[in-house]
């Protein structure tokens, strides 16, 4: 069973930095097969695919709101997901969720990349606020 | 982005009742050299983790009860839960991938029991 938790949530001013983790386990998960993503949850609002990393770490993914502020990275030497965020604003308050891809759609010679959830983690709370 | 359109925002259905939520997508979400439509479903119970329903609009993920049905093509879906249940109380999300990586989702329908 695939289990994802996060850590590393808080409260803080709007322009401070959080780091967040998401830490991989589970039998037959072999965490450097897969795509990663963080996914949250906006108080009063539905959710928002924040940011994704492909499985080598090579691509990374953002949504506009928070490209040049958040910074995706994974270890897979520790089966370990990242999110470096800076210059934290009132409006990225949520939930964050660390959420697994399935794996590539493969077809012949040809993968490609889905990017919906099959496991997510428990989620880690961001309050941004002064 | 592809905007995704879900309705009602909310409904409220009987125990045992059919539950029908609709998700509109603003550009087909069907790739006619798999024949494929990019279109996934999540529950979501109070203060847990979205959990995934559907993906290929249609295909059930492990675990699913029958009593939840996902149809649709191109830019019309629908989650049916035939006969609800108390423990379906929740918030349902569609969610396109057609424009991986910037996936989008709707904006999701809170499910109660009338």
């Amino acid at each position: 069973e695939v289990q994802l938790l996060e850590s590393g949530g808080g409260s803080v001013q709007p322009g401070g930095s959080l780091r967040l983790s998401c830490a991989g386990s589970g039998f037959f998960f072999f965490f450097q097969d897969f795509d990663m993503n963080w996914v949250r949850k906006v108080p009063g609002k539905g959710l928002e695919w924040v940011a994704g990393i492909g499985s080598t770490g090579d691509s990374k993914y953002y949504r506009d709101s928070v490209r040049g502020r958040f910074i995706i990275s994974r270890d897979n030497s520790q089966n370990m997901l990242y999110m470096q965020m800076d210059g934290l604003r009132v409006d990225d308050t949520a939930v964050y969720f660390c959420a697994k891809s399935p794996p590539a759609d493969c077809t012949g010679h040809s993968c490609y990349a889905l990017q919906f959830f099959q496991h997510w983690g428990q989620g880690t709370l961001v309050t941004v606020s002064s | 982005d592809i905007v995704m359109t879900q309705s009602p925002d909310s409904l409220a259905v009987s125990l045992g009742e059919r539950a029908t939520i609709n998700c509109n997508s603003s550009q087909s979400l069907f790739y006619s050299s798999n024949n494929k439509n990019y279109l996934a479903w999540y529950q979501q119970k109070l203060g847990r983790p979205p959990k995934l329903l559907f993906y290929w609009a249609s295909t059930r993920e492990s675990g699913v009860p029958d009593r939840f049905i996902g149809s649709g093509s191109r830019t019309d879906f629908t989650l049916t839960i035939s006969s609800l249940q108390p423990e379906d109380v929740a918030v349902y999300y569609c969610q396109q991938y057609f424009a991986t990586p910037h996936v989008t989702f709707g904006g999701g329908t809170r499910v109660e029991v009338k």
